[in-house]
């Protein structure tokens, strides 16, 4: 069983387009990352959310934790190909030892 | 940040052998990981390598399969031992320089046959 479900597993979409990716649990998260991997490499921290309701924003990606701190988004506006690859969501369990947990991960494609 | 680097970043090994995994980080951090990914998958925890102490591993997860070395702040070896076919994954460091930021090494990708 997930600790972290991701949806969805699996996106394709047209260059310019605006997309949204899920991480929801039932566990309340000490904080909150977001990881993209391209193949062949390992992951690459996006962004880290340790506040409910924050939201921060690195150029088109918007990261949003929830209030309760159990779910969390990320937005992009108009992707390019450049923004293909595995999406990783991942949290520290607050009441778990702090242990870190991952996602499935969503994979992206977006075409040219 | 950390910089992270593994050697060898990819391997094709015989059924029965032993492999080890060296992973260096350009700082001293606090704590160093060791995860698994199958191809397309999400990482799995093998177990957190410990300075100067053994590593603590995770459910499903052995030290007579998986030993682990961190002889100081910066590197920690993981050994796959007795591979077999079943073994064939990425194996990824990752280290932490704080509670809330984790960093990943490219990865190593290991076949055995």
């Amino acid at each position: 069983t997930q600790l972290l479900e991701q949806s969805p597993q699996f996106l394709s979409i047209q260059e310019g387009e605006n997309l949204t990716v899920y991480c929801n649990s039932s566990s309340v998260f000490s904080s909150l990352q977001w990881y993209r991997q391209e193949p062949g490499e390992g992951p690459v921290l996006l962004v880290t959310v340790v506040t409910g309701g924050e939201v921060k924003k690195l150029k088109r990606l918007t990261f949003q934790f929830g209030d309760a701190r159990k779910d969390s988004s990320l937005h992009i506006t108009a992707a390019q190909p450049g923004d293909t690859g595995l999406y990783l969501c991942a949290g520290r369990d607050a009441y778990n030892n702090n242990d870190m947990r991952f996602g499935a991960g969503t994979r992206l494609t977006v075409k040219p | 940040s950390a910089v992270i680097s593994q050697k060898p970043s990819r391997d094709i090994c015989q059924r029965g052998t032993s492999l080890t995994i060296q992973c260096q980080v350009d700082s001293q951090v606090t704590m160093m990981f060791w995860y698994r990914q199958q191809p397309g998958q999400s990482l799995t925890l093998i177990a957190t390598a410990n300075q100067g102490s053994e590593a603590t591993y995770e459910s499903g997860f052995v030290i007579d399969k998986f030993p682990i070395s961190r002889p100081n702040l910066t590197f920690s070896t993981l050994t796959v031992s007795n591979m077999s076919p079943e073994d064939s994954s990425i194996y990824l460091c990752s280290a932490s320089l704080d509670t809330d930021t984790q960093y990943f090494g490219p990865g190593t990708r290991l076949t055995v046959l």
